[in-house]
């Protein structure tokens, strides 16, 4: 088992642009989530999925921000237009049911 | 990872030393508890869960508590190891299948 995967592992990019993270759960898990862990706010829940569907945006900062899961084994979190508050460890997760999550190892993001 | 707050509490043991970190949650409803292990430049690690029908759970080395009275969590670890040396998350879950994490405590382990 590889575990959940996500890439890039770092990502520079200037302000303004459009950034794309992607990220392929465990393979038989149907929950996908986004976090995003920042030094002042520590670990927060972006986005998460059951069987594809989005169930909660609610952390979704603002309308910059969009995630898709076009099948069970893929998604896509996407910030168009980058700004460099948005800098951060962006965590991909994956579960089975109500069970612990499984997190990828990060991306890391920086926007100049 | 991100994970060096400005005010993250911090618990420094020697080697050998049993270690307990603690957590407060903030929802009496919450009904399902992990602790997760995030060492530097990695994500967060499953470690143990307990379900609030319980109190008392156990791991290899870790022990995890639950006082739902008093809505207080604790991970305690035997005979700490400096690969135990890491930022320690509790985080519950809330409603469906949100999990909130908490602000994390950093584990330093020293000879």
């Amino acid at each position: 088992d590889a575990g959940v995967i996500q890439s890039p592992r770092h990502e520079v990019t200037e302000m303004g642009q459009e950034v794309t993270l992607r990220c392929k759960p465990i393979s038989g898990h149907d929950y996908l989530f986004w976090y995003r862990q920042t030094m002042m706010r520590g670990l927060e829940l972006l986005i998460y999925f059951n069987n594809n569907v989005p169930i909660d945006d609610s952390g979704m900062p603002e309308d910059r921000f969009s995630a898709k899961m076009p099948n069970a084994s893929f998604s896509t979190l996407k910030i168009q237009p980058s700004e460099p508050r948005d800098s951060a460890v962006y965590f991909c997760a994956s579960s089975l049911a109500l069970g612990a999550r499984d997190f990828g190892p990060g991306t890391r993001l920086t926007v100049t | 990872g991100e994970n060096v707050g400005l005010h993250l509490p911090t618990l420094s043991v020697q080697e050998g030393d049993n270690s307990i970190i603690n957590c407060a949650y903030s929802n009496s409803a919450s009904d399902y508890f992990i602790w997760y292990k995030q060492e530097s430049g990695k994500g967060p690690q499953f470690i143990i869960d307990i379900r609030s029908n319980m109190d008392k759970r156990q791991g290899q080395r870790v022990t995890v508590l639950l006082n739902k009275t008093v809505k207080h969590l604790s991970l305690q670890i035997a005979a700490t190891q400096p690969g135990d040396s890491a930022v320690y998350f509790c985080a519950e879950k809330i409603s469906g299948d949100k999990l909130i994490f908490g602000t994390g405590t950093r584990l330093q382990v020293f000879p």
